[in-house]
């Protein structure tokens, strides 16, 4: 069964400190993974996207790593502010295929 | 903002009813994708048109239908509502191909009663 799990489910950060959030999947054979943000009752954007070649994608202060071989990928943000309070998403494209799959995500809230 | 637009924002409905969404794609994609995102969990794929045809399809049943209309626009038809289909529904346009970036629109809000 493919799947995408993320962790933790919640985060509480002070702004300005770093936060890492957590994806492993077990979607086989695999042909890219996205972290998306999303804000409450809006729609995804997309951050970064990596194909199983790539280790490490680069958006601002957001950076996201790949290990294909452990099916692990996490996403690190640096100098949080409060305008990072969002959901972020983990969703990895199977190979040959046309849908995604999403994970339930990681709820960011960013205080003062 | 991606260029996608979805229509309506919001809508109540009752079971048993039928449903019809819109989603108007980014100029020039070809492709557009329907989700249904259940409240505090991940968005679920529906189905996928390209070029006015369905080209591929999640687990859901044949009552979520769906078209693209030769301008690329898109909808997702629900008939015979039930509680759970209370979610927001996504639609994301594209280009085809693998590396493709989908965008989202904002999403209508849909409740069953």
């Amino acid at each position: 069964k493919n799947q995408v799990e993320q962790s933790p489910q919640s985060l509480i950060i002070l702004e300005g400190k770093n936060c890492t959030l957590q994806c492993n999947y077990t979607v086989s054979p695999f042909s890219n993974l996205r972290w998306y943000k999303q804000d409450t009752g809006r729609g995804p954007v997309s951050l970064t996207i990596m194909t199983f070649s790539e280790n490490t994608k680069s958006n601002g202060r957001y950076t996201a790593t790949l290990d294909a071989d452990t099916k692990q990928s996490s996403l690190h943000i640096t100098a949080s502010q409060l305008s990072d309070s969002a959901s972020y998403i983990c969703v990895v494209r199977p190979f040959g295929a046309n849908n995604l799959f999403f994970g339930t995500g990681t709820r960011l809230t960013v205080i003062p | 903002e991606t260029g996608v637009t979805q229509s309506p924002t919001h809508l109540i409905k009752t079971r048993g009813q039928q449903v019809t969404l819109r989603c108007s794609s980014q100029s020039g994609h070809n492709t557009v994708s329907w989700y249904q995102q259940a409240l505090g969990q991940g968005p679920q794929f529906i189905f996928q048109y390209y070029r006015e045809e369905e080209n591929g399809r999640g687990n859901f049943p044949p009552r979520f239908s769906g078209l693209q209309f030769p301008n690329y626009s898109s909808e997702l038809n629900v008939n015979a509502l039930e509680l759970d289909d209370s979610a927001l529904y996504l639609c994301a346009s594209s280009l085809e191909g693998i590396l493709s970036e989908q965008y989202f629109g904002p999403g209508t809000r849909l409740t069953v009663t």
